[in-house]
């Protein structure tokens, strides 16, 4: 079945890197994201990556995948208090009429 | 571009009232969909759609209905509320290629 697993919290002190990860089911699904979602708001795409590959850096934020395993994480160096949010992973079902499926979002704390 | 936009922010029900949803895209997406937040759950897809007049349930689509007469709007419409329905509510837009997503603000639905 369709099912994106991501643990619930996560709390790191300013300056440390995050590491959030995410299991996902579809070994066809072309592409995968992270989305972030600041208290109150909607949510906004943070960062991508196409299933040819196997990581994807852009600025403070690393992608790793690894599609023997269907797992996906994302790394924020140097986390900073204003990265306090909820980050979704969602995996893209191309055999779905490319609808994205979600994991539960990760709470992340950062703490001074 | 206003981009995504919801209207309202804020609704109260009492069980069994009826009420819509707005949402409208000024960016020409064909993809338009619905979601709704639940405390750890995620976002749950409850219908969606390929372009104007075709419209398809997702996951969680009981108790809503949906249109899409205009390319740029896709109401959802609760036609008994229960207090079941009480959640955040998300529309999102997508366009082609990576297939990102652009979320609106969410509509805070209660009801009692």
């Amino acid at each position: 079945g369709e099912d994106v697993e991501q643990s619930l919290f996560l709390s790191v002190r300013e300056g440390d890197s995050s590491v959030i990860n995410c299991t996902y089911t579809d070994s066809s699904s072309t592409y995968l994201y992270w989305y972030k979602q600041e208290p109150g708001a909607g949510l906004q795409l943070l960062t991508y990556i196409f299933s040819n590959m196997d990581m994807k850096q852009d600025q403070r934020l690393t992608v790793l995948l690894n599609k023997k395993d269907k797992h996906l994480s994302l790394r924020i160096a140097d986390t900073q208090t204003g990265d306090s949010a909820i980050y979704f992973c969602a995996e893209k079902m191309d055999n779905q009429g490319g609808k994205l499926i979600f994991g539960q979002g990760t709470e992340l704390s950062v703490k001074p | 571009n206003a981009g995504v936009t919801q209207t309202p922010k804020f609704q109260v029900l009492k069980t069994g009232q009826s009420m819509t949803l707005q949402c409208a895209q000024d960016m020409n997406h064909e993809y338009m969909s619905w979601y709704r937040q639940d405390p750890g759950m995620g976002l749950r897809l409850i219908h969606y759609s390929v372009g104007a007049g075709i419209t398809d349930q997702g996951e969680v689509p009981n108790g809503y209905n949906v249109s899409r007469s205009t390319t740029e709007d896709f109401p959802l419409r609760l036609l008994s509320a229960a207090p079941s329905q009480t959640s955040v509510y998300f529309c999102a837009s997508k366009r082609d290629s990576p297939y990102e997503q652009y979320f609106g603000p969410g509509t805070r639905l209660t009801v009692t």
